[in-house]
């Protein structure tokens, strides 16, 4: 199994500066023959299902404001949020779709200082 | 508008059995494989099963395998999944997501509690 490891645990960042979280996978979510990185970002707020943000590693989803980024390759991804909002304040996670089963991180908390 | 609404969760003796349902809407189902997560109160996400869009290909986590049975009528644009031999640990919302690249869309989740 593809372990994702996600980094901090939980994160504090003033409004309207920049956050970012780390996902690191055990192996490479790359898919050589579409040179596609097999990872998603999603954003949980309380009480409310996931929300996806972020698919191929950095295509933002469709109605995502464009402060959620995400870059990163083979192991090593990042999702920033270059101006952060109170609405921002969230548990985030990462997961591969490139091999079963389909693991998640075990999610970064983010929240206002 | 896509649309997913989960039911069948409940309170359940250890050993028992529940059928969950994941009615869908504003997209077509039968295009689409879809998956099962499901999130022990205060835990983490945990990818559960996926089934491919005729029905034909299943897949589970090893931890629900041979327990679980997902399943899909296309007719009725919904999703299943039959839970049996449940076990404490299997405590949690389980959500239903439509799967692309990614999981695009979820319910708002159905709660399973066992516990006599």
């Amino acid at each position: 199994d593809i372990v994702m490891t996600q980094s901090p645990d939980s994160l504090a960042v003033s409004l309207g500066e920049r956050a970012t979280i780390n996902c690191k996978s055990s192996q490479s979510v790359l898919y050589s023959s579409n040179n596609k990185n097999y990872l998603a970002w999603y954003q949980q707020k309380p009480g409310q299902p996931p929300k996806l943000l972020i698919y191929w590693a950095s295509t933002r989803q469709s109605g995502v404001p464009d402060r959620f980024s995400g870059g990163g390759s083979g192991t090593d991804f990042t999702l920033t949020v270059s101006s952060l909002q109170a609405e921002d304040v969230a548990v985030y996670y990462c997961q591969q779709y490139y091999s079963r089963p389909y693991t998640f991180g075990q999610g970064t908390k983010l929240e206002i200082k | 508008e896509v649309q997913l609404v989960e039911s069948g969760g409940d309170l359940v003796q250890p050993g028992g059995s529940l059928r969950l349902s994941c009615a869908a809407s504003g997209f077509i189902f039968s295009n689409y494989w879809m998956d099962w997560v499901r999130q022990a109160p205060g835990r983490g996400l945990v990818w559960v099963s996926r089934i491919n869009s005729d029905g034909s290909t299943t897949d589970y986590a090893d931890s629900v395998k041979g327990r679980f049975t997902i399943s899909r009528d296309n007719a009725k644009n919904t999703l299943y999944l039959q839970m049996n031999s449940l076990r404490a640990e299997d405590t949690a919302v389980y959500y239903c997501a439509k799967a692309g690249a990614g999981l695009d869309y979820w319910g708002q989740g159905t709660l399973v509690t066992v516990s006599s």
